[in-house]
């Protein structure tokens, strides 16, 4: 499946709301997820099937779709929040896995 | 809770053959529930999904990067391993090990990553 695309950057001050969107992805997709990386480390798994959130993700972080484009948003932005977010969209008849670009936010 | 860590060269000459490995533990790479795959990022840029392999030995490859590639699973030591081909520059990168859920399709674990350059 082809890559999705994402913004290359985006900012924000402390306190509020930032979206990050995802293009590419199938409409009516339900298996888009969302990663935080921080310099250095792996990813960590923040939004799976598109609004659901893993165990301890705050939930300032929150998913949804429209169309072909898939979104993160952060609402109350924090420090920690400084980092690159990534999306990802799987195909189940085959397994394949396509990843977005990668946005990296800022906390101004 | 499973932890998946990288192992390997960090430094491959060009044409040769780059050999990784990812041990598991915490849990068995034979629960049906998952994939197990294999993920990198070139220096500053994106993730790039390299393929993925189920217990029984069920393998799927991105297809840009399939004719160079075998994946391999060892249910006894708990591992699954990577070796790509005729590697060039363009293969540097930090190459994760990930746990997949099977048809819901995200990566719930992660290894730490490691940095493997191509340079004669």
């Amino acid at each position: 499946q082809s890559a999705l695309t994402q913004p290359p950057s985006a900012s924000g001050s402390p306190g509020q709301s930032v979206t990050i969107s995802c293009t590419g992805i199938s409409s009516g997709y339900n298996y888009v997820s969302w990663y935080q990386q921080h310099p250095g480390k792996a990813p960590k798994l923040l939004i799976y099937e598109v609004t659901k959130r893993p165990s301890g993700v705050p939930d300032r972080f929150s998913g949804s779709t429209s169309g072909n484009t898939a979104s993160l948003t952060i609402s109350g932005l924090q420090g920690d929040d400084e980092a690159d977010y990534h999306c990802s969209s799987y195909e189940d008849k085959n397994n394949n896995v396509a990843f977005g670009g990668g946005t990296k936010l800022t906390v101004l | 809770q499973v932890q998946l860590q990288e192992s390997g060269p960090g430094l491959v000459k060009p044409s040769e053959t780059l050999s990784l490995t990812c041990s598991v533990s915490g849990g068995p790479v034979s629960s049906s529930n998952f994939y197990w795959a294999w993920i990198r990022q070139p220096p500053g840029k994106g993730l790039e999904w390299i393929g993925s392999l189920y217990f029984s030995g069920r393998t799927f490859y991105n297809p840009s990067l399939r004719s160079r590639l075998t994946l391999s699973i060892d249910t006894y030591k708990n591992q699954f391993s990577l070796t790509f081909f005729s590697v060039t520059a363009a293969d540097t990168a930090t190459y994760f090990c990930a746990r997949l859920w099977w048809v819901r399709g995200y990566f719930d674990s992660w290894g730490q990553g490691t940095l493997v350059s191509v340079s004669s």
